[in-house]
């Protein structure tokens, strides 16, 4: 089974602290990716990586910054994390390319923001 | 971009009861489509996937979802819900590259 695993469940971190949330998957997908869902908004796509030390802006992507180093994990950085960064986090890995694989989530990390 | 629409934020079925979850989408491209569950506390994971072929998908669980291309349409249904079925739905579209375009959700509620 795949497995999609991230760092912690919940957190709660102060404004303008800095914020890292690690993902870390165990089937050797090429692809990740960084969502935030929020209640009547779905999941939106905050960051994509296709491949080791390469990444793509989502749809969301103001305010955030990833970095993957080796291929089973993505981490996403939270600069100086504000109110408004206040969300479930969810991250995603899938094989292959283009849009036709399906993607396997992780359990989410719930961030506050005070 | 990809549009989704889910049209109904809130099913509330009783058991045992059909259900339906209506998604339109906005594209004149060939697109692949998804609905994915989230069971509470949980991450999602895929039910079912049309990406060629049949308009008719079967899927986990007993869901099945019918693709409608003029309509742009991709609505889930199941035919008896139980208990357990109790979860948000979330309709995907994706175009021919690595993105998915998520709907904002249908959260489903069974009662005995």
């Amino acid at each position: 089974d795949v497995k999609v695993t991230q760092s912690s469940r919940y957190l709660v971190k102060r404004t303008g602290e800095k914020v890292f949330l690690e993902c870390v998957q165990d089937m050797d997908h090429e692809n990740m990716f960084w969502y935030r869902q929020d209640p009547g908004l779905g999941l939106r796509l905050i960051y994509f990586s296709y491949d080791v030390k390469m990444k793509e802006k989502g749809d969301i992507p103001e305010g955030y910054s990833v970095s993957r180093e080796k291929k089973e994990r993505f981490s996403l950085i939270l600069e100086s994390a504000s109110t408004n960064q206040t969300s479930m986090y969810l991250c995603a890995s899938s094989a292959g390319q283009g849009g036709l694989d399906e993607q396997y989530f992780g359990p989410g990390t719930r961030l506050t923001v005070t | 971009a990809q549009s989704v629409t889910q049209l109904d934020s809130q099913v509330p079925v009783f058991e045992e009861a059909p259900v339906e979850l209506r998604c339109n989408y906005s594209s004149s491209v060939s697109v692949y489509l998804f609905w994915y569950v989230q069971y509470p506390n949980q991450g999602l994971q895929l039910l079912l996937k049309y990406l060629s072929g049949s308009t008719l998908v079967k899927g986990i669980n007993g869901f099945e979802a019918e693709f409608n291309k003029s309509q742009t349409s991709f609505h889930l249904r199941k035919p008896s819900v139980h208990i357990s079925d109790t979860a948000e739905y979330f309709c995907a579209v994706s175009d021919l590259g690595y993105k998915l375009s998520f709907g904002a959700g249908t959260t489903v509620t069974v009662r005995a």
